[in-house]
């Protein structure tokens, strides 16, 4: 699967809006870029995941540049709970699902 | 919907025993099921992949004779730490899908501590 890269950490005032970048510059035309977020010691938690297409849902929006090079995931309204480390991954469904996490982005919200 | 249980959620043992870790998926029945370990200040690295009435397929470096999975129904997979050693003292997380195609739900994870 493509590899993916984003930054170590960022951090976001409460209630502005988080934007976390990630880079996936080999991806091919059958990979899927999906979004995840882990709490500490808790299990990942689905945020979002799209193709091609912006994508938007209760959680968050994913903007997938057209090229699908990169991609952003946007927190409108960032809160004290959604720090959290947040991983990026890209993954071809026609050759299996398996997941390889990166390294993610530890978002720190501050109040 | 999509809820995935894992028990226990922590356990110590001492070293030389084995340890089994359960996954369930509660609402939904999952294809595939997935193991994964995380130590401290680390990401989730893939152990193996399960599929229901098949041998899991295991990624490299992880030791299958040490590490034991079993799914043996759509709803339950088990992982089992054989002859632990403090070095397996990790985070074990699993995950299961309901479609090749769809997202993975993940569990609560089960710490693991071999004193």
């Amino acid at each position: 699967d493509a590899k993916t890269t984003q930054p170590t950490s960022m951090d976001c005032a409460e209630g502005r809006a988080a934007n976390l970048p990630c880079n996936h510059s080999t991806i091919s035309g059958n990979e899927y870029v999906y979004w995840y977020r882990q709490i500490h010691s808790q299990g990942p938690q689905y945020i979002i995941h799209g193709l091609k297409n912006n994508e938007t849902n209760e959680m968050a929006s994913l903007i997938i540049t057209e090229d699908r090079k990169s991609s952003t995931l946007i927190l409108p309204h960032a809160t004290l709970r959604d720090t959290a480390v947040y991983y990026c991954i890209v993954r071809d469904s026609n050759t299996g699902n398996q997941f390889y996490f990166g390294t993610g982005t530890s978002l720190t919200v501050i109040p | 919907g999509a809820v995935v249980s894992q028990h226990p959620s922590w356990v110590i043992c001492k070293s030389g025993t084995s340890v089994k870790i359960e996954c369930r998926s509660l609402d939904f029945q999952a294809t595939t099921m997935f193991w994964y370990r995380q130590f401290p200040k680390q990401s989730l690295m893939l152990m193996a992949t399960s599929n229901e009435g098949s041998k899991a397929t295991y990624e490299q470096g992880v030791e299958k004779d040490k590490f034991l999975i079993n799914h043996a129904s759509l709803t339950l997979s088990t992982l089992t730490v054989t002859s632990a050693h403090p070095e397996d003292s990790s985070f074990y997380i699993c995950s299961a899908s309901f479609s090749r195609y769809n997202e993975q739900f993940f569990g609560p994870g089960t710490r693991l501590t071999v004193l």
